[in-house]
Parts: C-alpha cells; structure tokens; sequence
C-alpha cells in the first residue's frame, strides 16, 4: 500500500539554524500538508500546498517557515532561524483532492521529531 | 471559526468490552467531513474511519463506529471488543472542505486493562 514518507525520523538542530524536514507524498496526490504537534498537545494545520503554491496557512507559518516541491517526487518544509519553541513532531500528509471533491483523505507521514536545542 | 471539542482527556476500558468516545464540533457549514485518527506511541496517524455530513448512516469499520447526530454536532466513536492494540491516542478532526485542512481536537488516551 503506497504510503507518505518522511526524513529524517528526529531531527536535532540548535536555536537560530536552518532546518529542511522532507516529505515524499504518495505519488498520485495533488495536496500536500504540513501539520505540527508539540509534545502532549493536539496536532495543528500549518500550511496547504497544491498547484505549486500555497493554498492556505495558518497563523502559526509565519515568515520563517517556507514550503516547496522542488522536484516532482518531494515536499520540504523550511524553518529559517529555529527557535525553542519550534520543537515539535512535523507531519506532512498528502492527498488526491480537495475537502468535499470526492474520495478526500488525508495520508499522514510517520512524522520528524524536531528538538530545538 | 470551526472548533473540535474532546472532553474526556483519558478513557479506560477492559479488554473485550466497550467503549465510546466523545466528539462535538461546532461549524456553520452543512457539508464537511468527519474523522477519527488514532496515534499510538509511535505517534503515526492513522486513519480510523471517517463521516460525510451529507450520508445519514452511520459510518463503520469492523469493531469501529461512530453515532453522528448532526443537528447535535456530536461525532462519538464506538469501540467494540476492545484489544490491547486500541490503546492510543484518539483524536477527533474536522474538514469543512472550502478550507482544505483538518481541525483537530485536543485527543482522548485510551489504555486498555487486560
């Protein structure tokens, strides 16, 4: 069964450097998603990416994150200058299509532990 | 702005019985989509089964279902015979589709007794 993937599994960096979290997206997905979980809390919708370009974001994907495709196969997401508050588990997911078009389900990562230092 | 309300922070059931856990939700919307995710400790997300406000039955998946009363914003899900692989985190989520993106509630942790 195809699945969402997601490097590394943890990620430790220190506060103020840049981090790439990648995700490769089931193949035939067109919608790709960031989500985040800090630690004991529920998981939160950062961004949505489809046609090259985001759809929508949250509140929390400030100036310092960024997303791209850079190729046909992979979805990153950046944290520029990496606070404390940063440390989280990152989920990427991916699906066919948009909210009610249809068959719409989102496939989850298995998710990147980041630990800001 | 949609919310997602889980107001039982932990559940315990034994194993082979059953257990509900609670959902409500609150939207403008009338067509939107349910969801429950289970976490276990590795913490991957997995779809449990899901709900178009559209469909009046029930969803089910073998010992998962849920009872989705619309007019009540409640989506609760029904674990029967319940295994020491159920025990997780459950998270009840919303999509209202016009914004393409899962609202979370703030999850239930199961443990399951043997």
């Amino acid at each position: 069964e195809p699945e969402v993937t997601q490097t590394p599994s943890h990620q430790v960096t220190q506060m103020g450097q840049e981090v790439i979290l990648r995700c490769v997206p089931i193949s035939n997905h067109l919608y790709f998603y960031w989500y985040r979980q800090i630690l004991g809390q529920k998981v939160e919708f950062l961004v949505s990416f489809y046609n090259n370009e985001i759809s929508e974001k949250s509140e929390i994907f400030d100036d310092q994150f960024s997303v791209e495709r850079p190729d046909g196969s992979n979805f990153t997401l950046k944290i520029r200058s990496t606070k404390l508050e940063d440390s989280a588990m990152y989920f990427c997911a991916s699906s066919v299509g948009p909210g009610l078009a249809g068959n719409y389900e989102q496939y989850f990562g298995p998710g990147t532990r980041l630990t800001v230092t | 702005a949609q919310t997602v309300t889980q107001s039982q922070p932990e559940m315990s059931v034994q194993e082979a019985e059953t257990v509900t856990l609670s959902c409500t939700y609150d939207t403008s919307e009338s067509d939107y989509y349910l969801f429950w995710y289970k976490q276990p400790p590795s913490r991957q997300m997995i779809l449990v089964i899901r709900q178009e406000a559209y469909k009046q039955q029930n969803a089910t998946e073998n010992r998962f279902s849920v009872n989705f009363q619309k007019a009540a914003k409640s989506f609760s899900l029904k674990i029967s015979d319940s295994q020491l692989g159920d025990a997780a985190m459950y998270f009840c989520a919303y999509d209202g589709g016009a914004t393409n993106k899962l609202i979370f509630g703030t999850g239930t942790l199961l443990a399951v007794q043997p």
